[in-house]
């Protein structure tokens, strides 16, 4: 069965700390992986993962994919308190309609 | 932002029920998808749409079905609605020069059905 597996449910930090965020996944016909950041409202896309080892940057977050163990993760740098939110990791398959999203990653972010 | 709407976007209905939750966007993107988030599962596909009048079904798509007789419109309709419909549904558009990868969201509709 497919599935996308994020850890650690969630994570409390302070600001200005560097923080981590892992997905694995499992799933047939791999396509791309999709990290998306949920406020308290719809999700917003941030990256879109391809190939392995290259790296995907937007200001302070940072993400990369590594396909042979299967795994991402997304990495924030010095982290603010606009930073909280639940981060969702997605894996689309080659057909591009099937999407599996994992339970995602809250984050609070103390001042 | 991408140019979606959601409608209603809050509603309570009784059990048994029927209910239809509309999508419409002005991006004339060719995919479109609906959504149900619930607290432990993230989000989880119900049907999507890849044309006017091409519809399939996502892994969660017992007890709802969808029509989509124009671009820029997306329905779900819950044809009697339970208990365990109660959630947010949102709907989401890819860009069709990009093929169906990058989704964007609209705003959600929270339904609960007592």
């Amino acid at each position: 069965e497919d599935k996308v597996v994020q850890s650690p449910l969630s994570l409390v930090v302070h600001e200005g700390d560097t923080v981590t965020l892992n997905c694995s996944y499992e799933v047939t016909n791999f396509r791309s992986l999709l990290w998306y950041k949920q406020e308290k409202k719809a999700p917003t896309f941030l990256f879109m993962l391809t190939s392995s080892g290259i790296e995907k940057k937007s200001g302070r977050l940072s993400s990369i994919l590594d396909k042979k163990e299967l795994f991402s993760i997304l990495n924030i740098t010095a982290t603010q308190t606009g930073d909280s939110a639940v981060y969702l990791c997605a894996v689309v398959n080659t057909g591009g309609f099937k999407t599996i999203f994992g339970a995602g990653t809250r984050l609070f972010v103390k001042a | 932002d991408a140019g979606i709407t959601q409608s209603p976007r809050h509603k309570v209905t009784e059990t048994g029920t029927p209910v239809t939750l509309r999508c419409h966007q002005t991006e004339n993107h060719r995919y479109m998808y609906w959504y149900r988030q619930d607290p432990g599962h993230g989000l989880r596909l119900i049907h999507y749409s890849y044309g006017v009048k091409d519809t399939d079904k996502g892994e969660v798509s017992d007890g709802y079905s969808v029509s989509r007789s124009k671009t820029e419109d997306f329905l779900l309709t819950l044809e009697s609605a339970t208990s365990s419909q109660t959630s947010v549904y949102f709907c989401a558009i890819s860009e069709s020069d990009r093929g169906p990868y990058e989704q964007y969201f609209g705003p959600g509709t929270r339904l609960t059905v007592t």
